[in-house]
């Protein structure tokens, strides 16, 4: 086990729904990175946050947007809900300027309807 | 962006047989990780190899980052090797250390 824990494990909203995924790093890591993984697809970079800061954003619009807190776990937010948002997001913890490491979550399968 | 190509896409093997997974990229990268996703989605990191070589068990791992290439190996294959092997590639890219990946080699491995 990777120590990085996602909640909810499955979730179904409807086209035009928002939704709020959560993710808690591993002890010691100051750095959460999100990314998206499309059915037969490889992982896609969403954002990473550092020290609370966005550091650094994939080719996602807007409606993607995110928190880090105080305690470096981390919030997904996706408003305005898409049938192609289904998919299962995943959320990645490491140190930033590290050995670069980054250990994943179990991850949130979300299915819009 | 950087490009990274994963072969072959699909492998089906028989237990105890032996496969090597090669990963490609397009440029010079931090470092490279190789995962196995399981059935559940879960990544499990196999290797941090921004070059030489690494062994685990019964899987080894390569990069050349000179030729940008990494190669995995995974010897006398049994049935819970089965899923999808990632490779990753750190890219920095504005002071975000992100990863990118391939599409995923798929393994089947029959009893």
């Amino acid at each position: 086990e990777t120590g990085v824990t996602q909640s909810p494990t499955h979730l179904i909203k409807t086209r035009g729904q928002q939704v709020t995924l959560r993710c808690s790093s591993q002890s010691g890591h100051n750095t959460v990175s999100w990314y998206q993984q499309a059915l037969g697809q490889g992982p896609q970079f969403i954002f990473q946050y550092y020290r609370e800061e966005e550091n650094g954003r994939g080719n996602f619009p807007p409606r993607f947007s995110g928190l880090q807190f105080p305690n470096y776990s981390s919030e997904l937010n996706v408003n305005a809900l898409e049938l192609d948002d289904s998919a299962l997001y995943l959320c990645a913890s490491s140190v930033l300027g590290g050995a670069s490491i980054q250990y994943f979550g179990p991850g949130t399968r979300l299915l819009v309807l | 962006g950087i490009q990274v190509e994963q072969s072959p896409p699909d492998l089906i093997l028989q237990e105890g047989a032996n496969s090597t997974l090669r990963c490609n990229f397009s440029d010079s990268v931090n470092n490279l990780q190789w995962f196995h996703q399981n059935p559940w989605g879960q990544l499990i990191n196999l290797f941090y190899i921004p070059s030489g070589t690494k062994q685990n068990g019964r899987l080894s791992a390569t990069t050349v980052a000179t030729e940008r290439y990494s190669l995995l190996y995974i010897s006398s294959s049994q049935t819970t090797d089965s899923g999808v092997y990632f490779c990753a590639v750190d890219y920095l890219q504005g002071g975000s250390e992100k990863l990118v990946f391939g599409k995923g080699t798929k393994l089947t491995v029959n009893p």
